[in-house]
């Protein structure tokens, strides 16, 4: 089945204690991405690859890092976390950016909440 | 810089009633656009998407939107509202100046009344 995963599904840690959210896709994705959802904010843009070692800055990038070592997977680092970071997080895929062929679709995984004591 | 309004953070309709979800974009040429829908505690699910030719898009669960580039908007329509399509939409833009990011609205959360 194709799909996009990501763990954990929960996450309730303190102010500062590294921590990593995993993403990982089996559809031989080149292009992945990470978004936060808050309320009122819709979703916005942490980080996206267009391709295995290929990041970019989307709209809200600080506070995070991301690596894109294989294909499948594109991880999340929170270094050093801060309450400001509590929110619900999603990651996606796509064959290519989105706005190539009509059949590029972004799938999304089912979401990480995490909250920052 | 690119921007998508959202016309309305909630939408209430009753069954049968028509649906009209209204997004707006900023850009200063044809951008790529899309309507997401999120139903509680689950992930984004596209329903439709505008890149290029026909300016009438038609999606899943019988929503369609259309392009119109004079009024730099998206609307999302559906003629006959069910209970299950209660859920929060999303407008988004892509493929514009900045790169490939993807733009996202704030969202409206639809009602359906009984």
């Amino acid at each position: 089945e194709a799909q996009v995963t990501q763990n954990p599904r929960y996450l309730i840690t303190v102010t500062g204690k590294k921590l990593t959210v995993t993403c990982s896709q089996n559809m031989n994705h080149e292009y992945m991405s990470w978004y936060r959802q808050d309320p009122g904010l819709g979703l916005r843009q942490i980080y996206y690859s267009m391709n295995v070692e290929v990041t970019d800055k989307g709209d809200v990038p600080e506070g995070y890092k991301v690596s894109r070592k294989e294909k499948r997977n594109f991880p999340l680092i929170l270094e050093s976390p801060s309450p400001n970071q509590t929110s619900l997080y999603f990651c996606a895929s796509s064959l290519r950016p989105l706005g190539g062929t009509s059949t590029d679709t972004q799938y999304f995984g089912p979401g990480t909440r995490l909250t920052v004591l | 810089a690119q921007s998508v309004t959202q016309l309305g953070s909630h939408v209430s309709v009753s069954e049968g009633a028509l649906v009209l979800l209204r997004c707006n974009y900023s850009s200063s040429v044809p951008p790529y656009l899309f309507w997401y829908v999120q139903y509680p505690n689950q992930g984004l699910q596209l329903l439709l998407k505008y890149t290029t030719g026909a300016t009438l898009v038609k999606g899943i669960n019988g929503f369609e939107a259309e392009f119109k580039k004079s009024e730099t908007s998206f609307h999302l329509t559906k003629p006959s509202a069910h209970m299950s399509d209660a859920a929060e939409y999303f407008c988004a833009v892509s493929g514009v100046t900045g790169g490939f990011k993807t733009i996202f609205g704030a969202g409206t959360r639809l009602f359906v009344k009984a």
